[in-house]
């Protein structure tokens, strides 16, 4: 496997149920994110991950719940729902190193439909 | 003002034809600047970093005007293939991480 991997690639959920967003990155990055994009917006950062250590939480509800237990995972937990967090949620992985300045690389992203 | 501006278009070019896309983005600590590229229902993808002196790569030529606070991709000879969404991308640095700021994107659709 090469790159940023994540799973599902759909996911319909009920507002009531518990789910969880899988990402893995195989490219020796340290830095890890969660973005949102719904229709007619740009993507929204939703969590920051750097070694491991949470670094950023864009004001997103609780009921996202992000965890990373290294630096190649990290996992989106989703509970209580609301229709209006139907999104694309796209996990993407950086180096760090200060200066460099490097773009990011994308997962697949995971589109999540509420019902 | 919006962090990352760009017009969504969609802009309608015949293949062959040269197209331009701008860019303005509100904070003057931007360090890096990039041009990615989303195909329709799929993630985005890096085109090419931009560079103060400016830079091409084949067909795709991108320029900083940091002055003005203003990015520029310049498509030469449109392909088919063209046809996406192309998203202007701003970096910061905050406690030694990069986080990237998005604009909304603008649509391109080359024809036959």
């Amino acid at each position: 496997e090469t790159g940023v991997t994540q799973t599902p690639r759909h996911l319909v959920m009920g507002m009531t149920n518990k789910k969880s967003l899988k990402c893995e990155q195989h490219l020796g990055h340290n830095a890890m994110y969660w973005y949102k994009q719904s229709a007619k917006k740009p993507l929204e950062l939703m969590f920051v991950y750097s070694l491991e250590e949470r670094v950023e939480n864009n004001s997103v509800p609780s009921r996202f719940s992000p965890e990373c237990p290294n630096s190649s995972h990290l996992f989106l937990h989703l509970h209580t729902l609301q229709p209006e967090d139907s999104a694309l949620y796209l996990c993407a992985s950086s180096q760090t190193a200060p200066g460099t300045g490097n773009g990011y690389t994308f997962g697949s992203g995971t589109r999540l439909t509420v019902v | 003002r919006k962090e990352v501006e760009q017009d969504p278009g969609p802009f309608n070019v015949p293949e062959g034809a040269t197209v331009a896309f701008n860019c303005t983005y509100s904070n003057s600590a931007s360090q890096s600047f990039f041009w990615y590229r989303q195909d329709c229902r799929k993630e985005p993808k890096l085109l090419m970093s931009v560079y103060s002196s400016g830079n091409e790569d084949g067909r795709f030529t991108a320029q900083l005007n940091r002055a003005s606070q203003y990015i520029s991709l310049l498509i030469r000879d449109s392909k088919l293939s063209d046809s996406a969404t192309y998203l202007c991308v701003v970096n910061g640095w905050n406690s030694g991480y990069s986080t990237l700021t998005f604009g909304k994107g603008t649509m391109l659709l080359v024809s036959p």
